[in-house]
């Protein structure tokens, strides 16, 4: 079955710091990649998600995330967080052919003002 | 507004009880989907559905059924609950090209089973 590794559970940053947060996924075949961000006491909403096409995806509010096929990888990356991107982020994989999402066990992402 | 819409958002049970969760969605998209959300586990799979009249077990179903009379509606029921059952329930939606596209998530419901 297909599986989804966050590393991180729980970040803590300074405003201005940059961020990183990993995903890994254990599947061989081809995949649609997503961030989710959950702010808190909201539901899940979509950050980005990668399909085909250039590697390093960007999306909303200044976040971008790199796939990298070789590591079974897709980051989260932003240059310069901020107090407002405090929340919990998770990494979803999808199959073409599957009818489901799996979730990684997410990251909560705290910054410091 | 178009979108994903859970009722009840908050619901207390004592054990043993029964209830149902609704889930509506108005983008006519086939596929609908439970989850429950634990701290530290991230979000897994109840059951889901690919269309009317059909569902499929998740990764979690034990304790719970579900119906999709309609395309629209996705219910989750409870028909005795424990306090194991104690969660955030989201419900989900995507079309038929949804594998590229992403969910769309309703805003949950907060069940404390005591």
């Amino acid at each position: 079955a297909q599986s989804v590794s966050q590393h991180n559970h729980h970040v803590i940053l300074s405003e201005a710091a940059s961020l990183e947060l990993g995903c890994n996924y254990s599947y061989g075949g081809t995949v649609n990649l997503f961030w989710y961000v959950q702010y808190p006491g909201q539901h899940l909403q979509l950050l980005l998600k990668y399909f085909s096409g250039d590697p390093l995806v960007k999306g909303i509010k200044g976040f971008e995330a790199e796939f990298i096929k070789s590591k079974f990888s897709f980051n989260l990356r932003k240059p310069s967080v901020q107090w407002s991107d405090t929340a919990e982020y998770f990494c979803a994989v999808s199959t073409n052919t599957g009818n489901q999402f799996y979730f990684g066990t997410g990251t909560s992402l705290t910054v410091i003002p | 507004n178009a979108g994903v819409t859970q009722t009840p958002k908050f619901r207390v049970l004592k054990t043993g009880q029964s209830m149902t969760l609704l889930c509506a969605q108005d983008m006519n998209h086939e596929y609908m989907y439970w989850y429950r959300q634990d701290p530290g586990m991230g979000l897994r799979l109840i059951h889901y559905s690919v269309g009317e009249g059909t569902t499929a077990k998740g990764e979690v179903p034990d304790g719970y059924n579900v119906s999709r009379l309609k395309k629209q509606n996705f219910l989750l029921g409870l028909e005795s609950a424990a306090p194991s059952q104690t969660s955030v329930y989201f419900c989900a939606s995507r079309g038929r090209t949804g594998g590229y596209y992403g969910y769309t998530f309703g805003s949950g419901t907060r069940l404390t089973v005591v």
